[in-house]
């Protein structure tokens, strides 16, 4: 049964870098979509980005300047580099793992498996 | 690609028919996920393909629809289905999820 856990610092300071890491246990990181999801307190969900576990990335425009995904299969870890903070971008951040279905034997790049969160908050 | 639900949130008791709807700015074929949130936990996805139910998740749920309009309807609900669920399409990037549906008991 694959899990994921996220990790990093609760409080980061506006203009600075936030940095998250996704631990995978149990799990292959090949042949999966990883991506990172965020909810705004009280608000809806929105999609950072995915990295394929063939190198290929593509991020949401709305973020694309300031966003980068890494993916390091040989420690099982997934990570989210976000730049320049704003208070806009206080919210809980979600690492998932894309669907893999049995039934139609496809790797689907919407999210399957979460981690349970991390809130993050931008303040001074 | 602009996804929109109706209503934001209903009312209803143990054993009622509930029907959830999802709207696309534009056509995205298939490529339609459900999930369920409950307070403080992570989502879960109920559904994909429109319709096809993901492991584990009760056949009272099922959905349906195609091209811009779509449904997730629960048979009849049940204590644990009192959630906000979300529609989110991914038919292309960036994947983008309706603004959710939460479900309260009456």
């Amino acid at each position: 049964q694959v899990r994921l856990q996220e990790s990093g610092p609760g409080l980061v300071k506006p203009s600075a870098t936030l940095s998250l890491t996704c631990s995978v246990s149990d799990a292959s990181m090949n042949n999966f979509y990883w991506s990172w999801i965020r909810q705004s307190p009280g608000k809806g969900l929105e999609w950072i980005g995915y990295f394929y576990y063939t190198g290929t990335t593509n991020y949401n425009p709305s973020l694309n300047s300031r966003v980068t995904l890494s993916l390091d299969t040989s420690k099982s870890l997934f990570s989210l580099r976000l730049t320049s903070v704003t208070a806009a971008d206080t919210a809980v951040y979600f690492c998932a793992r894309g669907l893999y279905s049995a039934a139609t034997g496809h790797f689907y790049a919407t999210p399957g498996v979460w981690g349970q969160g991390i809130l993050v908050t931008v303040s001074s | 690609i602009q996804m929109t639900q109706s209503p934001s949130s209903l009312s209803a008791s143990v054993g009622d028919r509930v029907t959830i709807t999802c709207r696309a700015s534009q056509g995205i074929s298939n490529d339609l996920a459900w999930y369920q949130q409950k307070p403080g936990k992570a989502p879960k996805i109920m559904l994909y393909d429109v319709s096809r139910l993901e492991s584990g998740v009760p056949s009272r749920f099922s959905g349906s629809g195609s091209g811009t309009e779509f449904t997730l309807t629960i048979s009849s609900l049940q204590p644990e289905d009192f959630a906000t669920y979300y529609c989110q399409h991914y038919y292309t990037t960036p994947l983008t999820f309706g603004g959710g549906t939460k479900v309260e008991i009456k």
